[in-house]
């Protein structure tokens, strides 16, 4: 089952721009992470949000939480072509360390 | 380090056969987890191990099975294919304390025909 739902569910920008992906999941969590697939390849993890911050920062990426709304937004300043991707949230809960995956955001960003 | 590597790609099976796929962690890592992800589904978790024990299970039918060797490595099994498990097959690895964070294999593509 989904624990996450991210929205939108795609993403088209120019080049330069921001981009800012929303999760929203259902229960409560440990920790919130972002990933990244490129074309139906292996998943790279971006950033950790634990349940107890609000804001993380790493590079071009800024991901907050809010937990009483039950909500996350990842945010990529300065986009670049290379950022063209798949963007998956994915909940931690409870003493299990699985993942659970939201449906995922395409980003295309134009060149 | 090297990252997970996984084994084989690419697999083209018929219904009804079985498939084995492997999955080696990256070095030092003991827990070992296996996705599943479909276009109609998405990314759905099967199993996890450590320490050669299967830690978590996701709910998937017993067809889907796997283990985990003492070297860390593990492979998972499905019986009687159906159509219905075409998809990529990912495996993840995570360090031994600290975090959650995960480190995932490229991947393995199951086509069934």
């Amino acid at each position: 089952s989904q624990q996450g739902e991210e929205d939108p569910q795609a993403l088209s920008i120019q080049e330069g721009e921001n981009a800012t992906m929303n999760c929203s999941y259902k229960t409560s969590i440990n920790n919130l992470q972002w990933y990244r697939q490129n074309s139906g390849r292996g998943l790279v993890h971006l950033i950790l949000i634990r349940s107890n911050e609000r804001e993380k920062h790493s590079g071009r990426l800024r991901v907050t939480l809010d937990t009483s709304k039950k909500s996350s937004s990842l945010l990529i300043t300065a986009s670049r072509a290379a950022d063209t991707a798949s963007y998956f949230c994915a909940t931690v809960a409870g003493a299990n360390s699985k993942l659970t995956f939201g449906k995922g955001i395409t980003l295309s960003v134009r060149p | 380090k090297a990252g997970v590597t996984q084994t084989p790609r690419y697999l083209i099976k018929t219904r009804g056969q079985q498939v084995t796929l492997s999955c080696s962690p990256i070095s030092g890592h003991r827990s070992v987890s296996w996705y599943q992800q479909t276009p109609g589904q998405g990314l759905q978790f099967l199993f996890e191990y450590f320490s050669e024990t299967q830690r978590n299970k996701g709910n998937f039918p017993g067809r889907f099975s796997g283990r985990q060797f003492s070297n860390s490595r593990s492979e998972m099994n499905v019986s009687t294919l159906e159509l219905g498990d075409s998809a990529l097959y990912l495996c993840a690895s995570s360090p031994p304390v600290g975090t959650d964070t995960q480190y995932f294999g490229p991947g393995t593509r199951l086509t069934v025909l």
